[in-house]
């Protein structure tokens, strides 16, 4: 299946440090997102990335896309308590983009 | 304003039942979708409503039945209820059924004894 695939599992840093996460897949893409989930919440979008871009800002968010190696990474810079969540990425199916694949997310843990 | 409502936020019955949960948004938008997250935390895609024609159906048991009644609301409605339905519901929407940001609902917690 498409399903993304996110690494670590779970990641905790103290604050100020920067948080890198990783999401693989197996078959080719219009576009990745990635979605922030507090706990007990529905899901956020973060931030869209399309198959011809290799790299996309908001914030103190930086996402990377490698098609050719089909992974995505996104970077939390200067983290704060308030960036405690699981974090997913999704991808679409290429031809078929009207559905979204998840994967199990990581959980971040941001340390006061 | 709340964007993407689902009601109700838990939900405990015994199995067999039957229950359903509603979604409704306000933001205008031509396509809705299910997704079911398991305790794992791992998020699956059920059903895809765009102007209420069903365009996703993933491999679901058809004691799952999708309604919906306008393109604002996409209800659940779970026959039989089994241990194994246990998990959030999360309800979203998006602007169109292509590739596209998806909006979530607060997601209804589903325990079945």
């Amino acid at each position: 299946s498409q399903q993304g695939e996110e690494d670590p599992q779970a990641l905790s840093i103290q604050e100020g440090e920067n948080a890198t996460m990783n999401c693989s897949y197996k078959t080719s893409i219009n576009n990745l997102q990635w979605y922030r989930q507090n706990s007990g919440r529905g899901l956020v979008h973060l931030i869209l990335i399309r198959s011809n871009e290799r790299e996309k800002h908001s914030g103190r968010l930086r996402v990377t896309l490698d098609t050719s190696k089909k992974s995505s990474s996104l970077l939390i810079t200067a983290s704060r308590a308030a960036d405690t969540a699981s974090y997913f990425c999704a991808t679409d199916a290429g031809n078929t983009g009207n559905q979204f694949y998840f994967g199990t997310g990581t959980s971040l843990t941001v340390i006061p | 304003d709340t964007a993407v409502s689902q009601t109700p936020k838990y939900l405990v019955t015994q199995m067999g039942n039957d229950k359903s949960i509603k979604c409704e948004q306000n933001l205008g938008h031509d396509t809705m979708y299910w997704y079911k997250q398991d305790s794992k935390k791992f998020l699956k895609i059920m059903f895809s409503y765009n102007n209420k024609e069903l365009i996703i159906n993933e491999t679901v048991p058809n004691r799952f039945s999708p309604k919906s009644p306008d393109k604002a609301h996409l209800n659940l409605h779970i026959n039989s209820l089994e241990l194994g339905d246990s998990a959030v519901y999360f309800c979203a929407s998006s602007w169109t059924s292509d590739s596209d940001t998806q909006y979530f609902g607060p997601g209804t917690r589903l325990t079945v004894l």
